[in-house]
């Protein structure tokens, strides 16, 4: 089955800054999902990006399906954009999602 | 549009009591997945439905963890008797399109378990 891994496993930011959230896998993949598990556990869903670039406010994603990677970056952090951001990619065509380790984001004000 | 619902948020057990979460999951969504979080790692999966069959539990300790997911819609997730490494969050997460790599899963606020 496939694998994910992200870098960097933390990240500390001063309010204000840029940063890029990568994703490699070890496979081809038809869906690719970025996620962001809020202080309180909730994993919210931020993109469904198989392949090409999509923005959505402060965030963008990138998918090159073709290399096996996916970016996620964030403009302008906020201290409210903490936490835990994930990427995952389908197991197979069974549709359960394979999670990478995560990428801690700690924004400072 | 609801979201996926989870209960309880939150619970407390000693080793090798039960415990039974539950999940309602969006409206129409007709796969259903159960994952487990534990601190520090991305979340794995334990159980997938799709309407009320099972499609993957590969990855369930079926000596202890079980669930059920009846009329295809709420399920429930029981563990019997729980160890001190079953402390984690359990999410629920659905799926509108069945059996589809290209569906979004949306996540429930899942369940903590901590077992003492």
């Amino acid at each position: 089955g496939i694998q994910v891994e992200q870098s960097p496993p933390d990240l500390i930011l001063q309010e204000g800054a840029n940063s890029t959230l990568r994703c490699n896998f070890s496979d081809s993949v038809n869906n690719l999902q970025w996620f962001h598990q809020n202080p309180w556990g909730q994993l919210i869903n931020l993109f469904y990006i198989p392949s090409g670039t999509k923005q959505n406010g402060r965030l963008s994603a990138t998918t090159v399906a073709t290399e096996r990677y996916s970016l996620l970056y964030i403009s302008s952090s906020q201290t409210t954009d903490s936490g835990v951001y994930f990427c995952a990619a389908p197991y197979n065509q069974g549709g359960k999602l394979i999670f990478g380790q995560g990428t801690e984001l700690s924004v400072k004000p | 549009e609801a979201g996926v619902a989870q209960s309880p948020r939150y619970k407390i057990i000693e080793k090798r009591q039960s415990v039974a979460f539950w999940c309602n999951p969006i409206s129409g969504h007709a796969t259903l997945y159960w994952y487990q979080q534990i601190l520090g790692q991305g979340p794995k999966l334990l159980i997938q439905f799709q309407n009320n069959g099972v499609v993957d539990d590969s990855q369930l300790p079926k000596d202890r963890f079980s669930a059920e997911r009846l009329k295809g819609v709420d399920s429930t997730l029981k563990i019997q008797p729980a160890k001190l490494e079953d402390s984690a969050v359990y999410l629920c997460a659905s799926s509108l399109v069945p059996h589809s790599y290209q569906e979004t899963q949306y996540f429930g606020p899942g369940t903590r378990l901590l077992v003492l």
